[in-house]
């Protein structure tokens, strides 16, 4: 399977605890995105990186977020302190810059907070 | 900032027939992308369609084709031959042009049934 890949792909914790996910983007793809679902809502944008920089950070993006890319590669998307209101799927999304810049989505993370 | 609304949460088709899903966006800008994805139940988000706002032809990708009205800075999407597996929620999203965000910006999407 070529396509983006995450894991886990569900995660429970206790709110307080920190939680790290991870994103594996197509390969020849240089562009990683992540989004948050809550329930009922349309993707909302985080964050993204173009190979290893971070260029683009949403507001959303509290200072409990942290992301990284650290190769270029791979994307780790940690969330410190967890509250009840983290609670929804984490999407990825990876992109070939140059291409028609479609971004291609994982199957996504959902996190539940108790 | 740009926004994208999706007026229709639910919608519903028979087998064979024609649906087409609302959406309508705002923006400042003259050049930007418009999508529309698929999210099937447990599934992940595909692409269905696209167009570039600065094309006036109207795409198309087999069954699916779009109403791109830029002047009303309205998308719609119309799905002929509906089939079970159309059956999914459906986002619109808006992209800025080149040298613009590189993200996406979604609607709350539109729960498409699809009725045998």
């Amino acid at each position: 399977d070529t396509g983006v890949s995450q894991n886990p792909r569900h995660k429970i914790t206790k709110r307080g605890q920190n939680v790290t996910f991870r994103c594996d983007p197509i390969s020849e793809h240089n562009r990683l995105y992540w989004y948050r679902q809550t329930l009922g809502q349309g993707p909302e944008f985080l964050t993204y990186f173009q190979n290893e920089a971070q260029l683009e950070k949403s507001r959303l993006l509290s200072d409990r977020f942290s992301a990284e890319r650290p190769k270029g590669s791979f994307s780790t998307l940690e969330i410190q302190r967890t509250e009840q209101g983290d609670s929804a799927m984490y999407l990825c999304a990876s992109s070939f810059q140059g291409g028609n810049n479609e971004q291609f989505f994982g199957p996504g993370t959902r996190l539940t907070v108790l | 900032a740009q926004t994208v609304t999706q007026s229709q949460p639910e919608m519903s088709v028979q087998e064979a027939e024609t649906v087409t899903l609302s959406c309508t966006y705002d923006t400042s800008e003259s050049d930007y992308y418009l999508f529309w994805y698929k999210q099937p139940p447990s599934r992940q988000m595909i692409l269905v369609i696209r167009q570039e706002a600065y094309k006036q032809q109207n795409a198309t990708e087999n069954r699916f084709s779009v109403n791109f009205q830029k002047a009303a800075k309205s998308f719609s999407l119309k799905i002929s031959d509906s089939q079970l597996g159309d059956a999914a929620m459906y986002f619109c999203a808006y992209r800025p042009g080149q040298g613009g965000s590189e993200k996406l910006v979604f609607g709350k999407g539109t729960k498409l049934t699809v009725n045998p």
